[in-house]
């Protein structure tokens, strides 16, 4: 399996640009994560999916956060308007039937 | 909310030694995994263990979920397992997977 497939891999932008953010989760994983690093906060939970729907998102941070799984085997994590502060490293994992991780290698986001 | 601490925070080793890494919940959780953050930033799984034992090469780890926490022993450190050690359980009733703040280990050569 290719596991967890994240796209780009880096990501530059201009404060107040949108940054969308994609995944792909190891096929037939049925509970999909997005989780975001810092240097000040760890690694924290931004919402999971089940079955393509959303179980939980109280981690996203504000309502310039949005997460959206059409299918089994693409989610989104988009951020409009972006700022500063929104620079960190976002990580999606998939498990199956909640189980163990696995995490994709990350997208490394600086916003302007 | 659920406290997960890591101990020790930061840990310096020469090539060869033996460490043992420790992860505490202040509540019960479940499925608990070990991962290494590599220098280049990719979380690798070590160990999905609930609980018991389980080895894997020079790597092995302890869960006693009724106690909350879980160990970590490394023997015969190498310089490739430099990086940062996460322990993550998932909340119970949920499936919310909650990280420590990680033991960032060195190995020297």
């Amino acid at each position: 399996d290719a596991g967890v497939i994240q796209s780009p891999r880096h990501e530059v932008t201009e404060m107040g640009q949108e940054v969308t953010l994609r995944c792909k989760p190891i096929s037939g994983h049925d509970y999909l994560f997005w989780y975001r690093q810092t240097m000040m906060r760890g690694l924290e939970l931004l919402i999971y999916f089940n079955n393509n729907v959303p179980i939980d998102d109280s981690g996203m941070p504000e309502d310039r956060f949005s997460a959206k799984m059409p299918n089994a085997s693409f989610s989104t994590l988009k951020i409009q308007p972006s700022e500063p502060r929104d620079s960190a490293v976002y990580f999606c994992a998939s498990s199956l039937w909640g189980g163990e991780l696995f995490f994709g290698s990350g997208t490394q986001l600086s916003v302007l | 909310g659920i406290q997960v601490e890591q101990s020790p925070p930061d840990l310096i080793l020469q090539e060869g030694a033996n460490s043992t890494l420790r992860c505490n919940f202040s509540d019960s959780v479940n499925n608990l995994q070990w991962f290494h953050q590599n220098p280049w930033g990719q979380l690798i799984n070590l160990f999905y263990i609930p609980s018991g034992t389980k080895q894997n090469g020079r790597l092995s780890a302890t869960t006693v979920a009724t106690e909350r926490y879980s160990l970590l022993y490394i023997s015969s450190s190498q310089t490739t397992d430099s990086g940062v050690y996460f322990c993550a359980g998932g909340l119970v009733g949920t499936y919310k997977y909650i990280f420590g703040t990680g033991t960032r280990l060195k190995v020297l050569a």
